[in-house]
């Protein structure tokens, strides 16, 4: 079965850090490019951030710019998010989510597999 | 990046069809055929019903479909049945090398 799970979550202080995780099974996650998508609590949907299927290729949203790092460990069918300076506004679920088209070339893809969610939240 | 435009909500009887209009700009939902949609229900993870304006994913029932017009994209749902109550967020590529979504519509089947 093909499947994401993250994990990482919690509650974190303002200014603080959190590193999420994204277990891939049941593909060859070495061939697809990977995402991070979020949504705040009763709000719509945030696109994060891509990473291609080799690293090669990173995008951030211009809300997480220079704070947030995606990484993916290929080896480990694992991807991950690297949060710093967490803001209130950042608090949400977020999900990992995988690029629909095997070895894209950048994030114009759609989204067709993802995770259940992990929930950050940034409060004092 | 502002995101794309979408109604609040819609709704519509068993059977009936309904249409969803996201509409953007010349930079984004204009400018390439990189449209999807997504159906999230509540406490769930999103599903992609529509992937390059108007392709379904497998196992995707046929009732629903994508188009697009100018800066407007739009979603039909035809037939429509119970379990298509959810929220929908049309999302697209844009010129800045990223992806922006809707800020959602929430169907609800009367």
């Amino acid at each position: 079965e093909v499947q994401l799970v993250e994990s990482g979550g919690g509650l974190v202080q303002p200014g603080g850090s959190l590193r999420l995780s994204c277990a891939a099974s049941g593909f060859t996650f070495s061939s697809y490019s990977m995402n991070w998508v979020r949504q705040a609590p009763g709000k719509g949907l945030e696109w994060v951030s891509y990473i291609s299927s080799s690293s090669s290729t990173i995008y951030y949203a211009d809300s997480v710019k220079g704070r947030f790092t995606i990484s993916r460990d290929n080896a480990k069918n694992s991807l991950y998010l690297q949060m710093n300076s967490l803001r209130a506004e950042d608090t949400a679920v977020y999900y990992c989510a995988r690029t629909i088209t095997l070895a894209a070339a950048g994030p114009h893809d759609a989204f067709d597999i993802w995770g259940q969610g992990t929930m950050v939240t940034v409060s004092s | 990046q502002s995101a794309l435009t979408q109604p609040a909500s819609v709704s519509g009887s068993p059977g009936q069809s309904i249409t969803i209009s996201c509409t953007g700009t010349s930079s984004d939902v204009g400018g390439y055929n990189y449209v999807s949609w997504y159906q999230q229900h509540p406490g769930k993870a999103p599903k992609l019903m529509i992937y390059d304006v108007s392709n379904r994913p497998s196992g995707v029932s046929n009732r629903f479909s994508g188009s697009k017009s100018g800066n407007t994209a739009s979603l039909t749902i035809s037939g429509l049945q119970a379990e298509d109550e959810a929220d929908y967020y049309c999302s697209s590529y844009t010129s800045s090398s990223t992806q922006v979504f809707g800020g959602g519509t929430k169907l609800t089947v009367l």
